[in-house]
């Protein structure tokens, strides 16, 4: 069965240096891959979607890369600041097309 | 307004005791989901409804959560006779096409 895996160590990163999140998948690359952010005590906030037929994906300061060969897609904020800190998840739909989610990785941007 | 609510935001329940959840979808979306989240964990599906069409119940843990979805809107999560390992945030998600919106969640402790 498909499984993602994120880093589930917490990345620390220097406020106006780009943060690159990860996001592997196990099996079967999917249809599409979609990044959430979650802030504590909150529901995820979708951010970004991306098709399996693009390489890449942009919104402001957001850029989300799509390699069906690496099985991957990283996530990078441009430019961060302490207010990006929070947790950044990967969900992608499963062969019964429900999203299945990774365990998300916290992100601390550091003034 | 807008986004997708849930009530109760705490609960706190003895164990052997059965909880109601509620969920108040975004009006217009068809589509319900029913997440349960751990601390440090990701999303796990429970359930799944989609307008008039039998609910998808694959992800239920046991025999003792059921859910219902009433006039294809409002949305109540049932976990009769709670055990401690029941404990967790449940979250409630309508979508728009591909992208879920999510609730605030609500903090199940059960004592």
């Amino acid at each position: 069965s498909q499984k993602i895996e994120q880093n589930s160590e917490a990345l620390n990163i220097q406020e106006g240096k780009t943060a690159t999140l990860t996001c592997n998948y196990t099996n079967y690359s999917p249809a599409y891959l979609q990044w959430y952010r979650q802030d504590p005590g909150r529901g995820p906030v979708f951010l970004l979607l991306i098709r399996e037929n693009e390489k890449e994906k942009r919104k402001e300061r957001l850029k989300v890369t799509f390699d069906t060969t690496l099985k991957q897609s990283l996530f990078h904020i441009t430019a961060s600041q302490p207010a990006d800190s929070a947790t950044y998840l990967c969900a992608l739909p499963d062969s019964n097309y429900q999203l299945i989610w990774g365990a998300g990785t916290k992100l601390i941007i550091k003034p | 307004g807008a986004g997708v609510s849930q009530s109760p935001s705490n609960k706190v329940t003895e164990k052997g005791k059965d909880v109601e959840l509620r969920c108040d979808p975004i009006s217009g979306h068809t589509a319900l989901y029913w997440y349960r989240q751990s601390l440090g964990q990701g999303l796990e599906f429970l359930i799944y409804f989609q307008g008039n069409s039998a609910p998808d119940k694959s992800g239920l843990p046991s025999d003792r959560f059921s859910a219902e979805r009433t006039g294809g809107s409002v949305s109540t999560l049932t976990i009769q006779r709670t055990q401690q390992e029941d404990s967790a945030v449940y979250l409630c998600a309508s979508t728009s096409t591909d992208t879920q919106y999510f609730g605030p969640g609500t903090r199940l402790t059960v004592l």
